[in-house]
Parts: structure tokens; C-alpha cells; sequence
């Protein structure tokens, strides 16, 4: 089946650094999504991406679809105590309420 | 608030004992999902219903029995479970046409 590379796997930063995280294929996505996982939570959508180039920013979280649409970035730029959780990306090939496929996640650790 | 409820938030339960994890949404969503969350390793779809058929079964045990009674109810039944199966549970739910999830916030499961 389809499988996403998440990197880095884990990622510890100083507050106030920006952050990078990208997710690449061997497949081709039509969508291409963001999720962020608190500890004790369910994961929640951060960004939802549906065009190959396609940048779209959410406060201070910047995602772009890549153009190949076999990969993508999340950036979050000036990080804050409250960011720390796991970001997951995810792909989807079916806009029929199909399955996307998940990265193993990126684990961010921000030190005060 | 992501609008998909589980209950219960916490199950202690002996391999002999039978218990049942239920998810709800009221989103108007079609579709809804069973993931598995392990420590150390990526969401693990287990189950797919769309508008309360099974569309995916991910060679899930047979100790795992899923129960969709209508579009806004999704049930876990569980039986003579294993220590290994010892996980967070997640529900999820999209609405029509679009691949974008809404997960609950997790059943947290410990099998003696």
C-alpha cells in the first residue's frame, strides 16, 4: 500500500526557533493534510491542502502542497511553549470519504 | 471542541472480560473510523464504515467487533482481548466528499 516518509521523527528546539517538518511519497496525493496530537488527545486539523502548489498558512503554521503532489512541509515559524505535541501528515487519493494514509508522526519537544 | 465524543476516556478491563468503546458525532458526517495508537508507533487504521457499511476491515483480530448502527454512532466490541492490544483508541469522522478527519479524543485502554 501507500506509504508516507515523515521527517525529522523527532525534532527539540529552543522557543521562538522556526520549525520544518515534510513528508514525501513514492504515490501521488490529491490531498494532502496536517494534524496536530497533544498529549492525551486525539489528533486535530491544522491544515487541509487540495492543489499540487498550493501554500496556505494558519496563524503562524505555513503548509504547501508539493508540486510533484508526492510530497509536502509544514513550517511553523516563531515557536511557543504550546506547540510541543506530535504533527502527523497525512494523504489522501479519495474524495469519497476514502482512507488517507498517515505518517509516523514528528514529535516536537519546545524548551522555555 | 472537535465535535466527536468517546466514551469512556479511560478502560481497565481483564482478558476474559467483554467491553465496548462507542464514538458519536453529530457533524452530519458520513463516514467514521476505528484507528489503534500504540506507543512508539503510527496510527493503525483498523476500521472504515460509510453511511454504516464496512468499507475497510484492516485484518483487524477477530476480537475486535465493530458495531455502526447508523452514521452517527460507531461501536468497538471487545472480547478476550491480549495485553499487546493495550492502546489508545481513536475514533474519527469526515463529512461527505472530502477526506478531512475528526477524531475524538481517544479511549485509553489497558488490558491486564
Amino acid at each position: 500500500g501507500q506509504q508516507l516518509n515523515q521527517s525529522p521523527q523527532s525534532m527539540f528546539i529552543q522557543e521562538g526557533e522556526d520549525v520544518s517538518m515534510n513528508c514525501t511519497s513514492s504515490s501521488i496525493f490529491n490531498t494532502w493534510l496536517w494534524y496536530k496530537q497533544d498529549p492525551g488527545e486525539g489528533p486535530v486539523l491544522l491544515i487541509a491542502l487540495y492543489k499540487a502548489g498550493e501554500l496556505t498558512s494558519n496563524g503562524r503554521l505555513t503548509a504547501q502542497f508539493g508540486i510533484t503532489r508526492k510530497d509536502s512541509f509544514l513550517n511553523i515559524s516563531a515557536s511557543i511553549p504550546s506547540d510541543v505535541g506530535i504533527y502527523f501528515c497525512a494523504g489522501s487519493t479519495n474524495t469519497n470519504a476514502g482512507k488517507s494514509t498517515f505518517g509516523d508522526g514528528t514529535t516536537l519537544t519546545v524548551k522555555p | 471542541e472537535t465535535g466527536v465524543t468517546q466514551t469512556p476516556r479511560h478502560l481497565v478491563m481483564g482478558m476474559t472480560n467483554k467491553k465496548s468503546l462507542k464514538c458519536e458525532q453529530h457533524l452530519g458526517h458520513n463516514a467514521m473510523y476505528w484507528y489503534k495508537q500504540s506507543a512508539k508507533k503510527p496510527l493503525e487504521l483498523m476500521f472504515v464504515y460509510n453511511f454504516k457499511e464496512q468499507t475497510e476491515n484492516n485484518s483487524v483480530p477477530s476480537r475486535f467487533s465493530p458495531e455502526c448502527p447508523n452514521s452517527s454512532h460507531l461501536f468497538l466490541h471487545l472480547h478476550t482481548l491480549q495485553p499487546e492490544d493495550s492502546a489508545l483508541y481513536l475514533c474519527a469522522s469526515s463529512p461527505p466528499g472530502t477526506d478531512t478527519q475528526y477524531f475524538g479524543p481517544g479511549t485509553r485502554l489497558t488490558v491486564l
